[in-house]
């Protein structure tokens, strides 16, 4: 099945310490999305790329970065993670469809401790 | 600031009934607009799409748009305790390729 995979699906980080997330998927969708979510909060945009083009969202940190080498793939860098990054990070994607729609991965859920 | 806003709930039905789910935008422009199902500690689901005004149906999800009153509900038949989820809201507006905009979502509790 066509799909979006993140891994890993649990992450533990300690304080300022880099981590990479991960995102692939198998729907040949060009537009790839991370977003950030804390619990009972709506997801956060932090960036997305269209194509190769990369966009980044006015109000996220520098500490965030990302790479996607190719169609398949993007990631994640969190370059210094500190205590307030603890969240669920989401991929998504969406092709050349009417309305884009945005297909989500299954997240991962960073502790940072 | 664009912004989408949902009553955060909780809302409580009881099993059998229809559960009601509203959302407003601020964009006039706004041209596509979402319904996702998330349980907790999962990601978003994709249960409806809707972008002209009217209703849409499929099974036993309806969405409902009135882009005058810039108002998009989501109507849940025959509610189950497995329909016990957070309901978010999102709205794409700028254009087909302007990003989702989401609401915080609303919680149903579904009760047997």
């Amino acid at each position: 099945d066509a799909m979006v995979i993140q891994n890993p699906r649990y992450q533990v980080t300690q304080f300022g310490k880099p981590v990479t997330l991960s995102c692939s998927q198998t729907l040949n969708h060009n537009v790839m999305y991370w977003y950030q979510q804390k619990s009972s909060q709506a997801p956060k945009l932090l960036f997305h790329y269209y194509d190769k083009d990369f966009n980044n969202e006015a109000d996220t940190p520098d500490n965030f970065q990302s790479r996607r080498p190719n169609t398949s793939f993007c990631f994640l860098d969190i370059r210094s993670p500190g205590l307030g990054d603890a969240a669920m990070y989401l991929c998504a994607t969406s092709g050349q469809t009417d309305g884009n729609e945005q297909y989500f991965g299954p997240g991962t859920r960073l502790t940072v401790t | 600031q664009k912004e989408v806003e949902q009553n955060s709930g909780p809302l409580s039905v009881p099993e059998g009934a229809i559960a009601s789910l509203n959302c407003t935008y601020s964009d006039r422009g706004s041209q596509s607009f979402f319904w996702y199902r998330q349980y907790s500690g999962k990601s978003p689901e994709l249960i409806m799409f809707i972008y002209s005004n009217g209703d849409k149906e499929d099974g036993r999800f309806t969405a409902q748009l009135n882009k005058a009153s810039q108002y998009v509900s989501l109507l849940i038949r025959d509610s189950q305790p497995s329909d016990s989820a957070t309901y978010l809201c999102a709205v794409r507006s700028g254009g087909s390729q302007g990003n989702l905009i989401f609401g915080k979502g609303t919680k149903l509790s579904v009760k047997p």
